[in-house]
């Protein structure tokens, strides 16, 4: 079975600061990744994904994931946050075998200080 | 609006109720899943249908949840005899085709106390 695992709970930073949030994955077959965001009062909306090709992918509002196969790692990154990154983030895995079911982190909670 | 629209979006139950959330995905769309999410957690898989036909169950908790989506278009999930931990937001998603070629997109999802 596939698990995500997101060890970075409650993430606080001050605007421009650069921004990275682990996710740790475990399946050893072939994946397909992805990074959500939810912020606060909204819905559930894709950031980016990655399914094959580079593996250096980039998503909206300058958002960027990286993923290395050897660590089993798909993590988020952004150069210089803004207060309105402030929301919740999620990665989701799932296997590359027909099922279509996400297997959810459990989600960063993202707090950015003016 | 042309998102999912998920109803009602709060329910408050009494222990030993029915419930039935109901999700109407963005028209066109093929697949539906559902997902339930408890505080702190990250979404869970409850079930996914393709067109009408329900293709995977396989994360309802036990046989007092069920879903249909009679017509292809609009979901209901439903609760028997709900219980204190049943409480939780639900949330359904849909997509225009199979995952991961293309993107789920989430309703706001119902938030559900039993209390």
């Amino acid at each position: 079975a596939q698990s995500v695992s997101q060890h970075n709970h409650h993430v606080i930073l001050s605007e421009a600061a650069s921004l990275e949030l682990g996710c740790n994955y475990s399946y050893g077959g072939t994946v397909n990744l992805f990074w959500y965001v939810q912020y606060p009062g909204q819905h559930l909306q894709l950031l980016l994904k990655y399914f094959s090709g580079d593996p250096l992918v980039k998503g909206i509002k300058g958002f960027e994931a990286e993923f290395i196969k050897s660590k089993f790692s798909f993590n988020l990154r952004k150069p210089s946050v803004q207060w309105s990154d402030t929301a919740e983030y999620f990665c989701a895995v799932s296997d590359n075998f027909g099922n279509e079911k996400l297997t959810f982190g459990t989600g960063t909670r993202l707090t950015i200080i003016p | 609006g042309a998102g999912v629209s998920q109803s009602p979006r709060y329910k408050v139950t009494k222990r030993g109720q029915d419930v039935a959330l109901r999700c109407d995905p963005i028209s066109g769309h093929v697949s539906l899943y559902w997902y339930r999410q408890a505080l702190g957690q990250g979404p869970e898989f409850l079930t996914y249908f393709n067109y009408e036909a329900q293709q995977d169950k396989s994360g309802l908790p036990n046989d007092r949840f069920s879903a249909e989506r009679p017509e292809g278009s609009i979901s209901t999930l439903t609760i028997q005899r709900t219980e204190q931990r049943d409480s939780a937001m639900y949330r359904c998603a849909s997509s225009p085709s199979r995952l991961p070629y293309t993107e789920a997109f989430f309703g706001q999802g119902t938030r559900l106390t039993v209390v």
